[in-house]
Parts: structure tokens; sequence; C-alpha cells
């Protein structure tokens, strides 16, 4: 079975400061990838998701996210973050193997609070 | 399309209560899952269906709690009968093949409190 580590449970950055959010998962065979948000009240939204080809993959609202396949990964990016990116980011995966479920696998999510 | 729709937004009931969540998923997405938010234990799969078929339904906490989908348009998750700890945020979501290049698109969740 797949899992998913986020490292950053919780993030506080002042506006305009650049962000990272860590994910790792475990799991050895080909996977999707995926960065969800939840603004707070609200349901999940995707950010970004990751098939194939370009490892380095560019969603909504300036997000960026790179797959780096030697090191199971799959870090979230913002370089400069606004007020209202204020929220809770779960990283998910799933497996493409025929012998895996077509479920997504979620981290525990990060919150993150951006300050004036 | 008006996406995944899940009623009621908010379920207060007491202890014993039964209790059933509703979903309706995107037309014509062939795979529906039912996940379970808390602040302890995050995002957890509960059951998915395929094609109205359950596939997977390990992450089903106890057998309180059961679902069904009679048909392509529509789901239902019933806790009976309902505890305190079930007290969550109840997510539905659809998808079209999962695996291939296609998202899973989620409702605005059931905030259920059991008293």
């Amino acid at each position: 079975a797949q899992s998913v580590s986020q490292h950053n449970h919780h993030v506080i950055l002042s506006e305009a400061a650049s962000l990272e959010l860590g994910c790792n998962y475990s799991y050895g065979g080909t996977v999707n990838l995926f960065w969800y948000v939840q603004y707070p009240g609200q349901h999940l939204q995707l950010l970004l998701k990751y098939f194939s080809g370009d490892p380095l993959v560019k969603g909504i609202k300036g997000f960026e996210a790179e797959f780096i396949k030697s090191k199971f990964s799959f870090n979230l990016r913002k370089p400069s973050v606004q007020w209202s990116d204020t929220a809770e980011y779960f990283c998910a995966v799933n497996a493409r193997d025929s012998n895996s479920g077509y479920a997504l696998n979620f981290g525990k999510g990060t919150s993150l609070l951006v300050t004036p | 399309d008006a996406g995944v729709i899940q009623s009621p937004r908010h379920e207060v009931t007491e202890m014993g209560q039964e209790v059933t969540l509703r979903c309706k998923p995107i037309s014509g997405h062939d795979y529906l899952f039912w996940y379970r938010q808390t602040m302890m234990r995050g995002l957890e799969l509960l059951i998915y269906f395929n094609n109205n078929v359950p596939i997977d339904d390990s992450g089903m906490p106890e057998d309180r709690f059961s679902a069904k989908m009679p048909n392509a348009s529509f789901s239902t998750l019933k806790i009976q009968p309902s505890e305190p700890r079930d007290s969550a945020v109840y997510f539905c979501a659809s998808s079209l093949r999962p695996r291939g290049n296609y998202g899973y698109t989620f409702g605005s969740g059931t905030r259920l409190t059991v008293v």
C-alpha cells in the first residue's frame, strides 16, 4: 500500500515570502501525484497534478510542484505567497499499476497561515 | 455541470440515531469515493464504487457503517447507530477513469456532529 508523508504540519509565512511544502510517498511503482487545497470551510480543490512528462508541473494560482522520482518526492512551491493562500494543503498519491486501487491516498495535510 | 453534490451540508444528531449522508456524482463519472476527514486522522478513504459496485470497503470503520450506490447518479453512506466519535466531515468524490489523466472532483462535504 502507498503512504504519503507531509513533513510540515503548520507553516506561518509573511506575505511575499516563498513557500515550499514537502511531500514524500512510499511506493515503488508508477504513480499519479496531486496537490489539493482546502480553504477554510470549503471542499478540496485541485491545485495541480502529475501523470507523466515534464516533472515540473504548473498549477493554478501560481503554484508549481516538482516530481523527483529518485527521492519519491513531489514538493509544492510558490515564489510569493498572498494572504488568500491561507488554507490546508494536501498531497495525494494514486498508484497506476493494475494491482493497486483507484483511490487517492492523502497525506495528513499542511496548514498554511499567511500573515499580512 | 453542478459538480459533486452532497446533502445535507450539516447534520447534528443524538447518539444512537441513524444518519444518512447523500451524494450525487458528476454525470458520466464511473468512480465514486467516500472519505472521512478528522483533525486526528486526516482524510481517510472509507469505500469506493466503480459502476455502482463496491470495490474496496476496507476503510469502513465497523458494521455500523454501510454504503450503497443504487444507480449511477446516487450514493448513500449510512451510520446506524451513530456515536460521538463519528463526528467528522464526510466527503464524496467522483472520477472518470482515475488512473488516466483525469482528476477527482470533491463535493462540499457533510459536517456531522453526534452529541
